[in-house]
């Protein structure tokens, strides 16, 4: 069975620090993957995807990056947060190789930036 | 951007009673489909309907969807107080890989 596994859970972080959230899914080969941002109490906000290895799409200028080294593995970064950088992050993957169906999501990660 | 609005933001019921959640969405899509977050947790996908289907169920769950209208309701019948919850549409637009969410109805059964 599949499965997808999304850390750390929780983040404290000052301002201008850098940041790394991974997500590594297993059971699944060439799946689309995705990064979500939550603010609280709002909806979600799709903030990169990616089709293959290497290969990545960003929705929302801001001050983040993602990349895909490995087949199941999305990394998402930044070199200095700010404080509007704080929310609930999501990972979530898609059957590749068609239009998108069912996503999975992991737990999630919470960041909060002082 | 956000492409589906959910209608109500906020929905509050008896166990027992229905719930009807509204979503608006505005370009063509290739399907819609519905999630539902527990706060705090990731989504957890409920139901998909594709823009050549017109009504869907699973379980207690009722999905409508009427494209010329670029709408979809959700229905959960004899609500318990295990559905609170957030719910929410997302659409895929044709050809492309994203989905992309509404703003979610937050829903409370009250026991």
């Amino acid at each position: 069975s599949q499965t997808i596994h999304q850390w750390p859970a929780t983040l404290v972080q000052p301002v201008g620090s850098p940041l790394s959230l991974e997500c590594t899914v297993e059971g699944t080969s060439n799946p689309n993957l995705y990064w979500y941002r939550q603010a609280a109490g709002r909806g979600l906000q799709l903030l990169f995807y990616s089709v293959g290895i290497g290969q990545i799409s960003s929705e929302v200028p801001q001050n983040l990056s993602a990349s895909r080294p490995q087949d199941r593995q999305f990394i998402l970064s930044s070199k200095k947060l700010l404080l509007s950088d704080s929310g609930f992050y999501l990972c979530a993957w898609a059957s590749g190789g068609t239009n998108t169906g069912e996503l999975f999501f992991g737990e999630g990660s919470r960041l909060t930036v002082l | 951007s956000q492409q589906g609005e959910e209608d109500p933001q906020a929905l509050s019921i008896q166990e027992g009673e229905n719930a009807t959640m509204n979503c608006s969405y505005k370009t063509s899509i290739n399907n819609l489909q519905w999630y539902r977050q527990n706060s705090g947790r990731g989504l957890v996908h409920l139901i998909l309907i594709r823009s050549n289907e017109r009504e869907k169920h699973s379980g207690r769950l009722r999905v409508t969807l009427d494209t010329s209208k670029k709408s979809s309701s959700l229905l959960i019948t004899a609500s318990r107080a295990a559905d609170t919850a957030s719910y929410f549409c997302a659409t895929v637009q044709g050809g492309s890989e994203k989905l992309v969410f509404g703003k979610g109805t937050k829903l409370t059964v009250n026991p």
